[in-house]
């Protein structure tokens, strides 16, 4: 069956270390994979998109890296801040433009 | 201002009722689609439309329909089939091309008493 997992536990870190979230998929064939921001009791936020032929993609705090063979994706914010709290969602296109979404993975950046 | 718009922000409803859950975006996106998220879950698709007069069924569309017969507006509604219908439904669109990325409504929360 088709599958999007993220770590169902939410990550606890300090302010100013790196958090690396995972998503992982099975039988997709995705052509791109995005990620989003989730606040409590708000729609997701959109961040950062990365295609098949992409290794890597960073945008500010932000990178992500995109595996294929290992049907994997790693989403790393650098330099942590409280602000960072959130829920981070994976999606990817199950093809003919629908958009299927992960668990999502609860992020604490404490002080 | 652009965007897209759920409404209501909270809705209540006794069980065997049909309930229609409205959302509206200016974004003249193509593309618009309905999820489900439960308390500590992700965003399960129930129905999806790349183009009006058109839509498809996501991995959990039973006992809901919608209908698309404007490109701004994707109502769904919750009918006294969904054996379980209290969650937290989302809309969003995106333009017509693939990656393209989601824009979001803020939400309704529905309880089913």
């Amino acid at each position: 069956s088709q599958k999007i997992e993220q770590n169902s536990e939410a990550l606890n870190i300090q302010e100013g270390k790196t958090a690396t979230l995972t998503c992982n998929y099975t039988n997709y064939s995705p052509a791109y994979l995005q990620w989003y921001r989730q606040d409590p009791g708000r729609g997701p936020v959109f961040l950062l998109l990365i295609r098949e032929n992409e290794k890597e993609k960073r945008k500010e705090r932000l990178k992500v890296t995109f595996d294929t063979t290992l049907k994997q994706s790693l989403f790393h914010i650098t330099a942590s801040q409280p602000a960072d709290s959130a829920t981070y969602l994976c999606a990817l296109d199950a093809g003919f433009q629908k958009l299927v979404f992960g668990t999502g993975t609860r992020l604490l950046v404490s002080p | 201002d652009g965007g897209i718009t759920q409404s209501p922000k909270y809705l209540f409803r006794k069980e065997g009722q049909n309930v229609t859950l409205s959302c509206e975006q200016n974004l003249n996106h193509d593309a618009m689609y309905w999820y489900r998220q439960d308390p500590g879950q992700g965003l399960r698709l129930i129905y999806y439309s790349q183009i009006v007069n058109d839509f498809q069924k996501g991995d959990i569309a039973e006992g809901y329909s919608v209908s698309r017969e404007k490109k701004e507006s994707f109502p769904l509604t919750v009918t006294s089939a969904q054996k379980n219908p209290t969650a937290f439904y989302l809309c969003a669109s995106s333009i017509e091309h693939r990656g393209s990325e989601a824009f979001f409504g803020q939400g309704t929360r529905l309880t089913v008493v």
